[in-house]
């Protein structure tokens, strides 16, 4: 597998938290990505890196921010954690999409928001 | 949007039967991946189709590309248990991202 770590790989926090994600990969990759799983939703992307202190929004970005300042380290903020945000949320790597190359997901990390 | 559709959602077979899963999308696609997840784990990529009308096998998997690059399917034959997972198909737009299909979850009856 890719040299890629989540991290933590569970979290409990309470509504109106902030919850910080990281995701750490060895493997040198220039893009990194942050997807949430949720039962009927399959994988769905929040936001998205092509570069050191270069992001994007994915399809589902209200209420996530992220941070890239090195190029293996990747963070997921939720500013103020809600109940909707509990999910299973993956953290991804790839070389360049637009040379077909594909996807290397990290473990995942199980956050529950009460 | 740049959408995709994945039917069934669900598939329950016997071991032994074939299983079929459908992408469909509104718009030309650049390429196609396809990903599969076991139960409790992430996603492991298992194969890239870039050319209308692409077919691919890897063992008891086939892999086709329409020829409009608008769809897309993942057939196996012969199930067995270690084919339970959920399989994600992951088109490219070409815009630097991928988006999933919903997934089709697919449970094996011994």
């Amino acid at each position: 597998d890719a040299g890629i770590t989540q991290s933590p790989r569970h979290k409990v926090t309470e509504t109106g938290t902030p919850v910080t994600l990281r995701c750490h990969q060895t493997e040198n990759h220039r893009y990194m990505y942050w997807y949430r799983q949720d039962p009927g939703h399959g994988l769905r992307l929040i936001h998205y890196s092509y570069g050191v202190k270069d992001t994007d929004k994915g399809e589902v970005s209200d209420g996530y921010s992220v941070s890239r300042s090195k190029t293996e380290d990747f963070l997921l903020t939720l500013e103020s954690a809600t109940s909707s945000q509990t999910s299973v949320y993956f953290c991804a790597i790839s070389g360049d999409l637009r040379v077909n190359e594909k996807l290397f997901f990290g473990s995942g990390t199980q956050l529950s928001v009460l | 949007g740049q959408q995709v559709m994945q039917i069934p959602q669900y598939q329950h077979v016997q071991e032994g039967e074939d299983f079929t899963t459908y992408c469909n999308s509104s718009t030309t696609l650049s390429n196609i991946q396809w990903y599969k997840q076991r139960p409790g784990g992430h996603p492991v990529f298992l194969i890239q189709l870039v050319k209308s009308g692409e077919v691919k096998k890897q063992k008891r998997l086939t892999f086709q590309f329409g020829e409009a690059k608008k769809n897309s399917s993942l057939h196996i034959t012969a199930t067995q248990t270690t084919d339970v997972g959920t399989y994600f198909c992951a088109p490219d737009f070409g815009n630097e991202k991928l988006t999933f299909g919903t997934g089709t979850r697919l449970t094996i009856i011994p």
